[in-house]
């Protein structure tokens, strides 16, 4: 089965100050997906970024950027110059290939002024 | 883009009373999940739902939930009798083979 780590239970940054979320899988899939999910105070899941397992580029989006390592089995997530509107938890997930979807823990960011 | 749309945003209950969290699917998706999100903890999987009838169950999903795809669109959650623990954000998610999308999320609240 897959499992999902994401050993960052709270980060606390300062504004414009650059934060990176860890998430490290596990799983015996060769095809499989992994994304990123915000999920602001008001508790919708934001959906940020989809990769699959065949898919190693970086991927940078404003000031998110995205690092997918499958030789370590990381997808961590980095935002660049944060700002107040960036607090949230974030979840990482995958999906396997039978479609089975397993979140982290997710991790709470706290940006302050 | 395709939505999954979830009815009602929240709902407040009193304990003991049933409950049904209505979701409605992307039209050509085959797989339905449901999650659950107690406040602050991670979201958790409750139940998936393939070719009309549970594929897989938690250890949450006891006797006191049921799931139905009524009339072919909606994908339903029934809390027959519920329990201030099952105060929660709940998470209808379906699945077209490569993708899952969720909806917005229904915060039930049980008084």
């Amino acid at each position: 089965a897959q499992k999902v780590t994401q050993a960052q239970t709270e980060i606390s940054v300062v504004e414009k100050e650059d934060v990176t979320l860890d998430c490290v899988y596990e799983t015996r899939d060769t095809t499989y997906y992994l994304f990123w999910y915000k999920q602001p105070p008001s508790g919708e899941l934001v959906f940020l970024i989809r990769r699959n397992s065949f898919d190693e580029q970086n991927e940078i989006s404003g000031r998110y950027s995205w690092n997918f390592q499958k030789s370590t089995s990381s997808f961590n997530f980095t935002i660049t110059a944060s700002q107040v509107v960036d607090s949230a938890v974030y979840f990482c997930r995958t999906t396997d290939s039978w479609g089975k979807l397993q979140f982290g823990a997710g991790t709470q960011v706290v940006v302050t002024p | 883009e395709p939505e999954v749309t979830q009815t009602p945003s929240h709902q407040v209950t009193q304990m003991g009373q049933e409950v049904i969290l209505r979701c409605v699917p992307i039209s050509n998706h085959l797989y339905f999940y449901w999650y659950r999100q107690i406040l602050g903890q991670k979201v958790e999987f409750l139940v998936s739902f393939y070719n009309n009838e549970i594929s897989e169950k938690s250890e949450i999903f006891d006797d006191q939930f049921s799931v139905e795809r009524p009339d072919g669109s909606n994908f339903t959650l029934k809390i027959r009798s519920t329990k201030l623990e099952d105060s929660a954000m709940y998470f209808c998610a379906s699945h077209g083979g490569t993708e899952a999308f969720f909806g917005q999320g229904t915060r039930l609240t049980v008084v």
